[in-house]
């Protein structure tokens, strides 16, 4: 199986401190997808973002960013000033065939008040 | 635009019993999939449904089985409960198969005792 790996399994920060959530994948493709999804404790899935490969521009969605690098094979998310509703668990996900996707084991992210 | 909707929320069955889970898409969409989320094996890819076609399936035993109607809702069934097969039941759905952003529903929390 092409695997994510998510090294991470738990992150505890203050209120309003950086953090980074580290994903690497493995893929034999040349074109591929890559996905971050956040599971807040009600369950639900929420999707984030999806990058091809052909991009490898960074990204920045308000407080959200994400640095994509081939080079390494990472796809890395980093909340700036966090705050506390940011506590969740966060996945990185590719897709195999069709919508299948193989997930990382998740990093379990808590901002401290 | 209502999002993706599974019932029942909340099943307790026993083992050897079956079980039948539903899942609607959001409207318009037509690929479903079905994903297994455990502490221990994480989220796992059951099957994937597009036009009532299943188009993947992961490495399930035979008891996990699908369908999907022509108005794009899925069921899932497992028959001849085990006790690992407590788990959350995530279904996703995208408008297209392949790469696309998949929108998850609540999930059914499923306890076999």
């Amino acid at each position: 199986a092409q695997k994510v790996t998510q090294a991470q399994t738990e992150i505890s920060v203050v209120e309003k401190e950086d953090v980074t959530l580290d994903c690497v994948y493995e893929t034999r493709d040349t074109t591929y997808y890559l996905f971050w999804y956040k599971q807040p404790p009600s369950g639900e899935l929420v999707f984030l973002i999806r990058r091809n490969s052909f991009d490898e521009q960074n990204e920045i969605s308000g407080r959200y960013s994400w640095n994509f690098q081939k080079s390494t094979s990472s796809f890395n998310f980093t909340i700036t000033a966090s705050q506390v509703v940011d506590s969740a668990v966060y996945f990185c996900a590719r897709p195999n065939t069709g919508n299948q996707f193989y997930f990382g084991t998740g990093t379990s992210l808590t901002v401290i008040p | 635009k209502a999002g993706v909707t599974q019932t029942p929320r909340y099943l307790i069955k026993t083992r050897g019993q079956q079980v039948t889970l539903s899942c609607s898409p959001i409207s318009g969409h037509r690929s479903v999939s079905w994903y297994q989320q455990t502490p221990g094996q994480g989220l796992q890819f059951l099957f994937e449904y597009f036009s009532e076609t299943q188009r993947n399936k992961g490495n399930f035993p035979g008891r996990f089985s699908g369908r999907q109607f022509s108005n794009s809702r899925s069921e899932m069934n497992v028959s001849t409960l085990e006790l690992g097969d407590s788990a959350l039941y995530l279904c996703a759905s995208s408008l297209e198969t392949g790469n696309n952003e998949q929108f998850f529903g609540p999930g059914t929390r499923l306890t076999v005792l």
